[in-house]
């Protein structure tokens, strides 16, 4: 059973360019986390989607971010005009239903030059 | 007062002796406990989950849960050096239609040979 995947592992953006993350979780899980972790920092909540909705989205920017799960394929992590305080690990989390463990995938790093 | 706090370390215990991981938190609805184990630069590990009072074993590590004193703890027997990560305690509250897992900033371990 595959687990969680991510990809890009690394993204290298400059400044005001686009990033999408992608975020597959694994087979069965219906429920996506997005975290967001600064070196030597913990990790920080951003989004949590379910098929085609955002439960919560209260960890997110409200400008410049913006993240998806649509029917298929996988989910979206969207950062527009990236600046280099979006300088950070991305990791996608999934679990079978909403009140359960998390899974994590390998994670994004994103660097904005 | 972080909702879920745990101290930053580092901790440091000589091999073959036992590591004593502590995590406390705020919200008296927390309903599930979980561990996870993070290498420098890689994901966060599942390794153990909690959701009832008492001890839960599991090979070499033990999980302590008392929610009278919002309190859980993981131990370490026999710890090695391949212990040596930082270890998240995270908090799982849930809601009428949501549910919210919080992150401990997390305490570094290591064990020196």
């Amino acid at each position: 059973n595959a687990g969680v995947m991510q990809n890009p592992r690394h993204l290298v953006r400059r400044r005001g360019q686009e990033a999408r993350l992608r975020c597959s979780p694994m087979k069965g899980h219906s429920h996506v986390y997005w975290y967001r972790q600064l070196p030597e920092e913990g990790l920080k909540f951003m989004v949590y989607l379910q098929k085609e909705n955002i439960i919560d989205e209260s960890g997110m920017p409200k400008e410049r971010f913006s993240a998806e799960f649509p029917k298929e394929g996988p989910s979206i992590l969207r950062i527009q005009q990236v600046v280099r305080g979006d300088s950070a690990a991305y990791f996608c989390a999934s679990s079978p239903g909403g009140a359960r463990e998390q899974y994590f995938g390998p994670g994004t790093r994103l660097t904005v030059t | 007062q972080k909702e879920v706090e745990q101290n930053s370390g580092p901790l440091s215990v000589p091999e073959g002796a036992i590591a004593s991981l502590n995590c406390t938190y705020s919200d008296r609805g927390s309903q599930s406990f979980f561990w996870y184990r993070q290498y420098s630069g890689k994901s966060p590990e599942l390794i153990m989950s909690i959701y009832s009072n008492g001890d839960k074993e599991d090979g070499r590590f033990t999980a302590q849960l008392n929610k009278a004193s919002q309190y859980v703890s993981l131990l370490i027997r026999d710890s090695q050096p391949s212990d040596s990560a930082t270890y998240l305690c995270a908090v799982l509250v849930l809601w009428s239609n949501n549910n919210d897992m919080r992150f401990g900033a997390g305490t570094r371990l290591t064990v020196k040979p």
